[in-house]
C-alpha cells in the first residue's frame, strides 16, 4: 500500500518568502507528526495531531511556523517569512490507531537563500 | 545536555562484522525505545521497537534496553553493505507522543 507522501520534495525559497509543505499520511492513520531534521542531526519534534486536533505544538520554533490538518487527513506545515535557519528537512510521520510506531515520509528539503 | 546522546560516528566495519550501536539518555520516564534506519535522502524506517527493559531479536538485529543504566543498544550480526545508513535511536514516555531522537550514527559496511 501507499506510504506517507510529502510534497514538494525540494523547495528553495528566498529569505522572507512564505512556504507551505504538504503531508499525505497513510489512510486510516489518526496520528500525524511533523519533525525538523537539520543536517547531521536527528529529527526534532515540531507538532502532533490526533485527527484534526493539534494536541501539541510545543516544538514549533517560533510563531512563524503554523500547522493544520482541517479534515483529519492531509496536513500542511506553513512557514512565514522564512529565515536561513529554517533550512532543513521537514519530515512527516503518521501512526495507526492505538499504536506507537510512526511511519515516516521521505521529507521535504527546504533551502532558504 | 541533550536528553538523548548518540555518537555520530562515522563507524566503518568490514562486511560480516558484528556492529554495536548505542545511546544513553537522561529522562527515566522514557518507556518506549526504538531504532530507526535512515538512508541518504530518505525518511527514517522503523527497525526495532522495545517496551521497557530487556532484549528483542529480529533476524540479524538485536535491541537491548538497560533502564537502570539508561543505556540502549542495537546489534547487527553479519553486517552487509546494504546496512550502510544512519541509525537513529528514539524514545517516548508512557502516554506521551513526543518522540525524542538521538543525533544518529553513520555506519559504513565495506565489502
Amino acid at each position: 500500500g501507499a506510504g506517507v507522501s510529502q510534497s514538494p520534495r525540494y523547495k528553495v525559497a528566498k529569505r522572507g518568502q512564505d512556504v507551505a509543505l504538504r503531508c499525505d499520511p497513510i489512510s486510516g492513520h489518526v496520528s500525524l507528526f511533523w519533525y525538523q531534521q537539520a543536517l547531521g542531526q536527528g529529527p526534532e519534534f515540531l507538532t502532533y495531531f490526533q485527527n484534526e486536533a493539534q494536541l501539541d505544538k510545543s516544538g514549533l520554533p517560533s510563531d512563524r511556523f503554523f500547522a493544520e490538518r482541517p479534515e483529519g487527513s492531509v496536513s500542511t506545515l506553513k512557514i512565514q517569512r522564512t529565515q536561513q535557519e529554517d533550512s532543513a528537512v521537514y519530515l512527516c510521520a503518521s501512526s495507526p490507531p492505538r499504536a506507537d510506531t510512526q511511519y515516516f515520509g521521505p521529507g521535504t528539503r527546504l533551502t532558504v537563500l | 545536555q541533550k536528553e538523548v546522546e548518540q555518537d555520530p560516528g562515522p563507524l566503518s566495519v568490514p562486511e560480516g562484522a558484528i556492529v554495536s550501536l548505542n545511546c544513553t539518555y537522561s529522562n527515566s520516564a522514557f518507556q518506549y525505545f526504538m531504532w530507526y534506519r535512515q538512508y541518504s535522502r530518505k525518511g527514517p524506517e522503523l527497525l526495532m521497537y522495545t517496551y521497557s527493559s530487556g532484549n528483542k531479536e529480529d533476524g540479524r538485529f538485536t535491541a537491548q534496553v538497560d533502564k537502570s543504566s539508561k543505556y540502549i543498544s542495537l546489534f547487527i550480526r553479519d553486517s552487509q553493505p546494504s546496512d550502510s545508513a544512519t541509525y537513529l535511536c528514539a524514545m517516548t514516555r508512557t502516554g506521551g507522543f513526543k518522540t525524542i531522537f538521538g543525533a544518529g550514527t553513520r555506519l559504513f559496511v565495506k565489502a
